[in-house]
């Protein structure tokens, strides 16, 4: 089944320690990116990425890392989280990232920052 | 920067109405893709409209796009109580996907 997974679903965490949340696409897709979804703002793009070790920023890159070392993985790392990173985060996946193929989305990592 | 808006619209409507909501964008696009999206699970591709496509159909969904006003609308026919959703329209260009602000639309059995 295709699919994109994320990990974890739910996290709570302090300020400044750091962490990782995992996404993982089965399809072979070239292109990953990292969307977060805040009340009002809709889904803003934090980093994507065209292809192995091809990476750049978005709408909202600030406070985030990312890295694409396989092709199947595309990890978000905040090193210092700070509350106003607390949100709703989607990994997505699709054949491009020019729009003409469908995005497939992870069924989202819920982000709390205390 | 965003390209998609969606005209910032909560709809409530009865069963078996039709649901239409809108779209905007400010640049040049390659495609337009509507979304769906289930109190607050990943987003589910619907369509996609290729720019130079006027109309596009879909079982119940009808997209229609209109390039010189950058702007597109989704209906959708004979709503059922399962389509209670927020709805998002993404422009596709410049190696990016952007999504606008969302739609939400409540369908009361």
């Amino acid at each position: 089944e295709a699919q994109v997974t994320q990990n974890p679903r739910y996290l709570i965490t302090v300020t400044g320690k750091k962490l990782t949340v995992t996404c993982s696409q089965n399809m072979n897709h070239e292109y990953m990116s990292w969307y977060r979804q805040d009340p009002g703002l809709g889904l803003r793009q934090i980093y994507y990425s065209m292809n192995v070790e091809v990476t750049d920023k978005g709408d909202v890159p600030e406070g985030y890392k990312v890295s694409r070392k396989e092709k199947r993985n595309f990890p978000l790392i905040l090193e210092s989280p700070s509350p106003n990173q607390t949100s709703l985060y989607f990994c997505a996946s699709s054949l491009s990232g020019q729009g003409w193929a469908e995005a497939f989305f992870g069924q989202g990592t819920r982000l709390t920052v205390v | 920067s965003q390209q998609g808006e969606e005209d910032p619209q909560a709809l409530s409507i009865q069963e078996g109405e039709n649901a239409t909501m809108n779209c905007s964008y400010k640049t040049s696009i390659n495609n337009l893709q509507w979304y769906r999206q289930n109190s607050g699970r990943g987003l589910v591709h619907l369509i996609l409209i290729r720019s130079n496509e006027r109309e596009k159909h879909s079982g119940r969904l009808r997209v229609t796009l209109d390039t010189s006003k950058k702007s597109s609308s989704l209906l959708i026919t004979a709503s059922r109580a399962a389509d209670t959703a927020s709805y998002f329209c993404a422009t596709g260009g410049n190696n990016r996907l952007a999504f606008g602000k969302g739609n939400q639309v409540v369908v009361i059995p």
